[in-house]
C-alpha cells in the first residue's frame, strides 16, 4: 500500500514563526504535492514537483516556499506565519506515468495564532 | 483553463434514497477519479475511471465517466449514515496536477 506520512497532525505556532511541515511517501513516486483546504474554498494547490530539486508555483504560492532534497521527502515551509494561513495541509504522491492518482496524507492542521 | 464543476455541493438525503453526485469538466479526459473525506480527515481514494465508458462499483456507490459529455456521475443507492462525506472529483489531462471539483458535501439523515 501507498503509504503518505505528514510529520505532525496538528500544529500551533505564532505569527510571525517559521513554519516546516513535512511530506514523506515511501511509492518511489516521483510528482508530490502541497494543498491547502479551507471550508468553502476546495483544495488550492499551493506548489508541486515532479523531481528532486525541482519545484512548481501552483495556484497559491504566496507566503510558502518547498524544498525537495531527497526523491521521498517534500517539505512545505512558511517564512513567517500569518494568521491568514491557518487552514489543512495536505500532502499528496503520484507516478509521472499514468494513471497520475494522487495519493494524500492525512494531512496537518495549522493554527497560527 | 480546465474547470471541474460538482454539483450539488450540498446535498442532504433520507436513509434508503438514491441520488447522483454529478462532475462536469471543461477540457478533453479520458480519467477521472472520485474521492471521499470524512470530516476532519484527509482523501481517500474511491474510483479511478480510466477510460470512456467506464463504470466502477463498490457497496452503495457506482462511478461512471462519459468522456465525450465529459461528464462523470457517483450514483448512491439506497443511502446509509456511513455514506456522510464529502465527495471530490478530480480529472487527470498528463502529467500535471490533478484539477479538483469543489466537493459535494453528503449528508445522510434517519
Amino acid at each position: 500500500d501507498v503509504k503518505v506520512t505528514q510529520s505532525s497532525r496538528y500544529l500551533v505556532k505564532r505569527t510571525g514563526e517559521k513554519v516546516f511541515l513535512e511530506c514523506v511517501q515511501d511509492m518511489d513516486h516521483e510528482n508530490m504535492f502541497w494543498y491547502r483546504q479551507d471550508p468553502g474554498l476546495g483544495l488550492r494547490l499551493i506548489y508541486f514537483s515532479y523531481d528532486v530539486k525541482m519545484k512548481e508555483k501552483g495556484d497559491i504560492p504566496e507566503g510558502y516556499s518547498v524544498s525537495r532534497e531527497k526523491k521521498e521527502r517534500f517539505s512545505l515551509i512558511l517564512e513567517s506565519a500569518s494568521t491568514n494561513q491557518t487552514s489543512m495541509y495536505l500532502c499528496a504522491s503520484s507516478w509521472d506515468y499514468r494513471p497520475y492518482e494522487q495519493y494524500f496524507g492525512p494531512g496537518t492542521r495549522l493554527t497560527v495564532t | 483553463e480546465l474547470k471541474v464543476e460538482q454539483n450539488p455541493l450540498f446535498l442532504s438525503m433520507q436513509e434508503g434514497k438514491n441520488y447522483t453526485i454529478y462532475c462536469n469538466y471543461s477540457t478533453t479526459s479520458d480519467r477521472l477519479y472520485w474521492y471521499r473525506q470524512d470530516p476532519g480527515k484527509s482523501l481517500e481514494s474511491l474510483f479511478v475511471l480510466l477510460s470512456n465508458g467506464a463504470v466502477k462499483q463498490e457497496g452503495r456507490l457506482m462511478a461512471s465517466l462519459d468522456t465525450k459529455a465529459r461528464l462523470s456521475t457517483l450514483h448512491i443507492t439506497a443511502a446509509v449514515h456511513d455514506l456522510s462525506a464529502t465527495y471530490f472529483c478530480a480529472v487527470d489531462i498528463g502529467n500535471t496536477p490533478l484539477v479538483f471539483g469543489k466537493g459535494t458535501r453528503l449528508s445522510v439523515i434517519a
